[in-house]
């Protein structure tokens, strides 16, 4: 099955600062790429994904850049807010068919110091 | 529109008793999963159903767990015996198409002492 390896496990940054989140993927197949931010207690909220046809996509502070060749794929947030302060997941699936599910990473904490 | 809705909220139970969590995904989602999330780790999908049918149920543990979504609306989700491992939060998601995105429910928290 897909295997998804997400780095660093914790991440913390001044107030103003990028913060950028990488994740690795095993299955070429794989076409799909959702980030989702989970604070303290609450569901994952879908943040911004990527399919596999785009290099790259953006909304306003947050983007996702794809390297399909190399099976990795980035989260970068610019301009980092405290309430930008959660859990980040990446996840990988392949959205077609009726077989679809996503595999998630293990998390990242990111702390943003005002 | 209403979310994926998830009752309980939080449950404990202690070991080798049975619990169950219900979910009614966003209506006219035809998909609906399980995921179990334990703490510090990253969602882990336990099934899959598409209308009433089970699609994947390859990481679901038979021997304890069950699932069932009758009439391909809500689901149930069974663990009997429960183990102190299978403390964590259970999430139910759903999604409307092949392309659309996956949207989660507030999940349950199981504590099993």
């Amino acid at each position: 099955g897909e295997n998804v390896e997400q780095h660093p496990s914790t991440l913390s940054v001044q107030e103003g600062d990028s913060a950028v989140i990488k994740c690795t993927y095993s299955d070429s197949a794989s076409n799909y790429f959702p980030w989702y931010k989970q604070e303290l207690g609450k569901r994952p909220q879908l943040i911004i994904d990527i399919r596999s046809n785009v290099g790259e996509k953006k909304d306003q502070r947050i983007a996702v850049t794809l390297n399909k060749t190399a099976k990795h794929f980035s989260l970068h947030i610019t301009e980092t807010q405290p309430e930008d302060s959660a859990v980040y997941f990446c996840a990988v699936g392949n959205s077609g068919g009726s077989n679809y599910k996503l595999t998630f990473g293990k998390g990242t904490l990111l702390t943003v110091n005002p | 529109e209403a979310g994926v809705a998830q009752s309980p909220r939080y449950k404990i139970i202690e070991k080798r008793q049975s619990v169950a969590f219900w979910c009614n995904p966003i209506s006219g989602h035809a998909t609906l999963y399980w995921y179990q999330q334990i703490l510090g780790q990253g969602p882990k999908l336990l099934i899959q159903f598409q209308n009433n049918g089970v699609v994947d149920d390859s990481q679901l543990p038979k021997d304890r767990f069950s699932a069932e979504r009758l009439k391909g609306v809500d689901s149930t989700l069974k663990i009997q015996p429960a183990k102190l491992e299978d403390s964590a939060v259970y999430l139910c998601a759903s999604r409307a198409r092949w392309n659309s995105p996956l949207h989660f429910g507030n999940g349950t928290r199981l504590t099993v002492t």
